[in-house]
């Protein structure tokens, strides 16, 4: 009963490299989110996607990212052309519907995080 | 617009000794969810608890409870008796009915338990 998987877990680019972080859901999860942590600070929401579907990228810098979760296969976040400012971890949840008022947990289940570094 | 506060940036406190962390949230819905995280420092998100805005009972796991009082837009979590595995961040988190989990999270307490 596999959890949320990332990967890579650490990823080292040089300013400038494109940077792909991957995220399979929880089996029988169809709602995917990217949160972004920088260096001593709270997670930030960037992106919710359903399959073949972005809900809402409010979230997202309005350049060099972007994210996709096909029909088949893990989620992506893209990074093109990074900067020192995008090493963080980043964090990739998934839940199996939307919230309901009663009836589950509303957890949101995370995986272990891709952390970053540009060097 | 959401907001969750967490003003205690970090806490120490000696192994057996209780601590509550503080959380205050801003919300304009009536309808919500607030969550409390951990994150040991192996860096992955454990799941804690969530609240219905609706439902003020207090709660207790164990070692741990938690204090919601809309009045105050708080939500508290106690550990009482501090382990050292207890030593992570926290975090506490906030999400509104919208129908999914876009949750806004406090910047976190990182919690410091001392053997």
């Amino acid at each position: 009963n596999a959890g949320v998987m990332q990967n890579p877990r650490h990823l080292v680019r040089r300013r400038g490299q494109e940077a792909r972080l991957r995220c399979s859901p929880m089996k029988g999860h169809s709602h995917v989110y990217w949160y972004r942590q920088l260096p001593e600070e709270g997670l930030k929401f960037m992106v919710y996607l359903q399959k073949e579907n972005i809900i809402d990228e409010s979230g997202m810098p309005k350049e060099r990212f972007s994210a996709e979760f096909p029909k088949e296969g893990p989620s992506i976040l893209r990074i093109q052309q990074v900067v020192r400012g995008d090493s963080a971890a980043y964090f990739c949840a998934s839940s199996p519907q939307r919230i309901r008022l009663a009836g589950d947990t509303g957890e949101l289940f995370f995986g272990e995080g891709s952390r970053l570094t540009v060097l | 617009a959401q907001k969750v506060t967490q003003a205690q940036t970090e806490i120490s406190v000696v192994e057996k000794e209780d601590v509550t962390l503080d959380c205050v949230y801003e919300t304009r819905d009536t309808t919500y969810y607030l969550f409390w995280y951990k994150q040991p420092p192996s860096g992955e998100l454990v799941f804690l608890i969530r609240r219905n805005s609706f439902d003020e009972q207090n709660e207790i796991s164990g070692r741990y409870s938690w204090n919601f009082q809309k009045s105050t837009s708080s939500f508290n979590f106690t550990i009482t008796a501090s382990q050292v595995v207890d030593s992570a961040v926290y975090f506490c988190a906030l999400s509104e009915s919208g129908g999914y989990q876009k949750v806004t999270f406090g910047t976190g307490t990182k919690l410091q338990v001392i053997p």
